[in-house]
């Protein structure tokens, strides 16, 4: 089955720690994102990128950092910079540079204990 | 950066009446998309639209973009227990897909 997927589901850190989280997707699309959602504030945009090795920083990108060496893999990187990191984070992607019809994987609940 | 704001944060409704969310952006759109996320979940894909003045239906659900191509809006006729979630839309500036803050509907049953 073709998707998006996340990993891992939970994840726990402790302050001061850098923590990556996964994202693949074998769907063949160009374009991937990051959101970071928050309760009552929606999806913000961290990171995105439209082709392999570029990738553009989105509202809230401090504290972050991405890399896009595989068209299929968009990994997210929460620096210790990153002030509050809890959160539901999520990853997407869409078919081409156009952000048409945006999949969703099944997020990551970020915990920093 | 570009925002898209979304009314109203919440909404609590009796099982049959309808509901509307609206959003609004400052600068002409490319294209809205819509997204309904359950509880527990994530934005699952709903509907785009790309015209001026342009409505879509699906089921008992009404889409609408603005005329000027910034604003839209998604109307809910007869609300059911199913149609609890929150509803986003999202707007195309360029190649960044961005946001709204979603609106929660709860159905009283």
């Amino acid at each position: 089955d073709g998707g998006i997927t996340q990993s891992p589901k939970y994840l726990f850190r402790k302050e001061g720690q850098n923590v990556t989280l996964s994202c693949e997707q074998n769907l063949n699309h160009d374009a991937m994102y990051w959101y970071r959602q928050d309760p009552g504030q929606g999806l913000r945009l961290i990171y995105y990128s439209q082709i392999v090795n570029d990738f553009q920083k989105g509202d809230i990108a401090e504290g972050y950092s991405v890399s896009r060496e595989k068209k299929e893999s968009f990994p997210l990187t929460v620096t210790s910079a990153q002030k509050n990191p809890t959160a539901f984070y999520l990853c997407a992607s869409s078919i081409d540079r156009m952000g048409i019809e945006a999949f969703f994987g099944q997020g990551t609940r970020l915990t920093v204990v | 950066g570009q925002q898209v704001m979304q009314i109203p944060q919440y909404q609590h409704v009796q099982e049959g009446e309808d509901f509307t969310t609206y959003c609004n952006s400052s600068t002409t759109l490319s294209n809205i998309q819509w997204y309904k996320q359950r509880p527990g979940g994530h934005p699952v894909f709903l509907i785009q639209l790309v015209k001026s003045g342009e409505v879509k239906k699906q089921k008992r659900l009404t889409f609408q973009f603005g005329e000027a191509k910034k604003n839209s809006s998604l109307h809910i006729t007869a609300t059911q227990t199913t149609d609890v979630g929150t509803y986003f839309c999202a707007g195309l500036y360029g190649n960044k897909l961005v946001f709204g803050a979603g609106t929660i509907l709860r159905v009283k049953s």
